[in-house]
């Protein structure tokens, strides 16, 4: 079985502040790890993911996550935030060779205030 | 352009009515999801299917109901059984690899269905 926790519900940043929106995982196989990003009244927009290559893994609009095996933690992270950057966040688990494949968090609301 | 379509992006069901939800990719993705987004909750899986012909319940299946008639499309039925059909619902498609490994999950834009 997977789980995902996400840790902080609402997590607030200054613009130009460091972004770090945490995730824990459990999984009984070597995991795939992703994480989304949902603007409001839109779908979920995959912003990077790791499948056991790189544990620092560079996605789109400047985020970054790293996957560290000894703390089952794969925390997304951006040097300075932006006010586009408002929006919720999702991480997810994967077991690839499952065929329901992904598990969620219950989602990160980032506000960037001015 | 490649990508996945639902419609409509607005519903309304009165009660005892079912509603269908359109689904459609033209990725040439095997697997496709639906799931459905309530606030706080994350995303809660309700059906997915690895080929045409063939689907399975997720973890609120109940209420539901599903075909996968082409590779494109998987429509979702929310039926008069659903009690709390209020929420956004998002589908998911993915390539399957040999092996029967997955690949990404791309999600459409979503439905919000509204009870009248």
């Amino acid at each position: 079985a997977q789980s995902v926790t996400q840790l902080g519900s609402h997590v607030s940043v200054s613009e130009g502040a460091l972004v770090l929106l945490r995730c824990n995982y459990s999984s009984s196989v070597p995991p795939y790890l992703f994480w989304y990003v949902q603007y409001p009244n839109q779908g979920l927009q995959l912003l990077l993911k790791y499948t056991s290559a790189a544990t620092l893994v560079k996605g789109i609009n400047g985020f970054e996550a790293e996957f560290k095996k000894s703390e089952t933690s794969f925390h997304l992270t951006k040097p300075s935030a932006h006010m586009s950057d408002a929006a919720e966040y999702f991480c997810a688990v994967s077991d690839p060779g499952s065929a329901r494949q992904l598990t969620f968090g219950s989602g990160t609301q980032l506000t960037v205030l001015p | 352009d490649g990508g996945i379509t639902q419609s409509p992006k607005y519903l309304f069901r009165k009660e005892g009515q079912n509603v269908t939800l359109s689904c459609e990719q033209n990725l040439n993705h095997d697997a496709m999801y639906w799931y459905r987004q309530d606030p706080g909750q994350g995303l809660r899986l309700i059906y997915y299917s690895q080929i045409v012909n063939d689907f399975q319940k997720g973890d609120i299946a109940e209420g539901y109901s599903v075909s996968r008639e082409k590779k494109e499309s998987f429509p979702l039925t929310v039926t008069s059984a659903q009690k709390n059909p209020t929420a956004f619902y998002l589908c998911a498609s993915s390539l399957v690899r040999d092996r029967g490994l997955k690949e990404t999950q791309y999600f459409g834009p979503g439905t919000r269905l509204l009870v009248l």
